[in-house]
């Protein structure tokens, strides 16, 4: 089942600029991921936030979560060209380490 | 290099020709899944397996099949595929929670 919803679904910006989408889920999690995709190839794990975090930091990624809304955000600062790619959310609810991915952001970074 | 093998990258089958996907991993990781992307569905599970000989169906189980007879392999079996198995097929293995993804296999049966 799809737990996690990321909004926008698209996304172009200029290099340089920051980037940010949000991710919506519907049940209780114990973690939440983000993970990068380039073009068909395989995803990449960014950064783990766990329910009881509020916000975290990895090089130019930023992370919050606010388990009230059962939403999350992950932000790209002065972003790159390599940044193009897509971005998904996975949420895992269970001990079992079963992940549920959203549909994913696609973010155009320009030159 | 820790990694995830998926083989074969490309496939183009026929209906009903069985045919199985190949997924290694050199982690001695206990958590290994498989996954399928399609546009605008985001991965969705098929298969998991917690150990060697421990499987279960995830969320998109119906027309394939997996064993798990030694920790690092996890292959996927489409004993009869159909068209709607065209897809983009991804195994994982875990460290808790984080997944580590193979490089993909595009199947397309026609």
């Amino acid at each position: 089942s799809q737990q996690g919803e990321e909004d926008p679904q698209a996304l172009s910006i200029q290099e340089g600029e920051n980037a940010t989408m949000n991710c919506s889920y519907k049940t209780s999690i114990n973690n939440l991921q983000w993970y990068r995709q380039n073009s068909g190839r395989g995803l990449v794990h960014l950064i783990l936030i766990r329910s009881n975090e509020r916000e975290k930091h990895s090089g130019r990624l930023r992370v919050t979560l606010d388990t009230s809304k059962k939403s999350s955000s992950l932000l790209i600062t002065a972003s790159r060209a390599a940044d193009t790619a897509s971005y998904f959310c996975a949420t895992d609810a269970r001990n079992d380490y079963k992940l549920s991915f959203g549909a994913g952001t696609t973010v155009t970074v320009r030159a | 290099e820790a990694q995830v093998t998926q083989n074969p990258r490309y496939l183009i089958t026929v209906t009903g020709k069985k045919l199985t996907v190949t997924c290694s991993q050199n982690m001695n990781h206990e958590y290994m899944s498989w996954y399928r992307q399609d546009p605008g569905l985001g991965l969705r599970q098929i298969y998991y397996s917690m150990n060697v000989e421990v499987t279960d169906k995830g969320d998109v189980p119906e027309g394939y099949k997996v064993s798990r007879k030694e920790k690092r392999n996890f292959p996927l079996i489409l004993e009869s595929p159909s068209p709607n198995q065209t897809s983009l097929y991804f195994c994982a293995s875990n460290f808790g929670s984080q997944a580590f993804f193979g490089q993909g296999t595009r199947l397309t049966v026609v």
